[in-house]
């Protein structure tokens, strides 16, 4: 079944700076790929998400990239603000045949 | 995102006791799952369903059971709860239906056995 590593496991920034969460995925016939934002105590929340017919997918100051030849997939977040503090999951999956799986998450921390 | 609500929000329950979450949906999604989130592992899944009366395990399904009659629904139950299932339980439902969200999360439920 699909694998899917994440790191890093915590990161610090400094405000304003930019954040990069990698991920790796074992099966390639996963096709789906988002990002799951979540803050303390509050359920996971989508944040952005790519199919693998597209390389690269922007919105504001968040952005995800793929690359289906190395099975990875990254989140990038610009001018990193406070609220941008949380865990951050990527997961992949098969649309219409599995299941999401989850990395292990990334605790981000903007520090101002 | 109200379209998704979990029961309860907190359960504290003894050891062996039998216990069911509950997980109801409103969007007329086919596709329902469990998660179990545990500090270090992320979120890992216990079950899913594709349709009523379909479920599969996922990858941690020991101790647990579901079922699914009616679409809107998805309850997880706990036969014998042991200290290990203590943890925070997310139900998670998606699908193709206009106008509704993707892959999406309950509040979750907080349970801790004692």
């Amino acid at each position: 079944g699909e694998n899917v590593e994440q790191h890093p496991s915590t990161l610090s920034v400094q405000e304003g700076d930019s954040a990069v969460i990698k991920c790796t995925y074992s099966d390639s016939a996963s096709n789906y790929f988002p990002w799951y934002k979540q803050e303390l105590g509050k359920r996971p929340q989508l944040i952005i998400d790519i199919r693998s017919n597209v390389g690269e997918k922007k919105d504001q100051r968040i952005a995800v990239t793929l690359n289906k030849t190395a099975k990875h997939f990254s989140l990038h977040i610009t001018e990193t603000q406070p609220e941008d503090s949380a865990v951050y999951f990527c997961a992949a999956s098969n649309v219409g045949n599995t299941p999401l799986v989850f990395g292990k998450g990334t605790r981000l921390s903007v520090i101002a | 995102d109200a379209g998704i609500t979990q029961s309860p929000r907190y359960k504290i329950t003894e050891t062996g006791r039998q216990v069911t979450l509950m997980c109801h949906q409103t969007w007329s999604h086919s596709y329902m799952f469990w998660y179990r989130q545990d500090l270090g592992h992320g979120l890992r899944l216990i079950y899913y369903s594709a349709a009523a009366d379909i479920t599969d395990k996922g990858e941690v399904p020991d101790g647990y059971v579901v079922s699914r009659s009616k679409t809107e629904n998805f309850p997880l139950t706990l036969e014998s709860a042991t200290r290990s299932q203590t943890s925070v339980y997310f139900c998670a439902s998606t699908g193709v239906v206009q106008g509704a969200p993707g892959y999406t999360f309950g509040s979750g439920t907080r349970l801790t056995v004692v």
